[in-house]
């Protein structure tokens, strides 16, 4: 079946510094593909996507590029800031319904 | 724009009973997907609607789980003689299509405790 495997956290990083968090999933067909952040005390919020081979999604000086050969979608960000600290997923949408699964998350802990 | 709504908020039941929680979506949206999350953990896929009818059900969603939509607008589900292992986060998401996949929209949940 479709699943998603996310780099354990948490992360704990210096502020500017480079972020990568990866992603690396199993589906039939072409899905697509998102990450999600769930601030501390908020709900989930569509981060990015990419629907199809080789596209980038990028949003907030996020960035994830759909790799089909690696099966991979993982998050990278140049510089990071303490606003920055939240639970990450990477999920992928499969069928008609486009029905997400999810990554377990990946913690990122960003400080001064 | 108002975005997805869920009440209540947190729900605290004594094991046995029957709870009932209600998602209004995204108006224009509709698509409306129900998850559950547990700590540590991803949200999980119980069930989808297109407009009332209901399309999709995660094997997840035992018989002690119903979602209805009877007008294409909220949403409900319903768990009969709750358990302890349904203590989780019950997620309610609604989506549009916007550059060329459906892009879900979450609320900010519903807590369940179940003593």
């Amino acid at each position: 079946g479709d699943s998603v495997t996310q780099m354990e956290g948490p992360v704990t990083l210096s502020e500017e510094a480079f972020l990568t968090i990866n992603c690396t999933y199993t589906a039939t067909g072409y899905p697509s593909l998102f990450w999600y952040v769930q601030y501390p005390g908020e709900g989930l919020q569509l981060l990015l996507k990419a629907t199809k081979a080789d596209d980038k999604g990028s949003n907030k000086g996020f960035e994830a590029t759909y790799r089909k050969e690696t099966t991979s979608f993982h998050l990278e960000k140049g510089s990071v800031q303490v606003s920055d600290s939240a639970v990450y997923f990477c999920a992928l949408g499969t069928g008609g319904g486009n029905k997400l699964t999810f990554g377990t998350g990946t913690q990122l802990k960003v400080e001064l | 724009d108002t975005g997805v709504s869920q009440n209540p908020r947190h729900k605290i039941t004594k094991r046995g009973q029957n709870v009932t929680f209600r998602c209004d979506p995204i108006s224009e949206h509709n698509r409306l997907y129900w998850y559950r999350q547990t700590l540590g953990q991803g949200p999980e896929f119980l069930t989808y609607f297109q407009n009332e009818a209901q399309l999709e059900k995660s094997r997840l969603l035992s018989d002690r789980f119903s979602a209805e939509r009877p007008k294409g607008s909220f949403s409900t589900l319903e768990i009969q003689r709750t358990e302890q292992g349904d203590s989780a986060m019950y997620l309610c998401a609604s989506s549009s299509y916007r550059g060329a996949t459906y892009e879900q929209y979450f609320g900010p949940g519903t807590r369940l405790t179940v003593t």
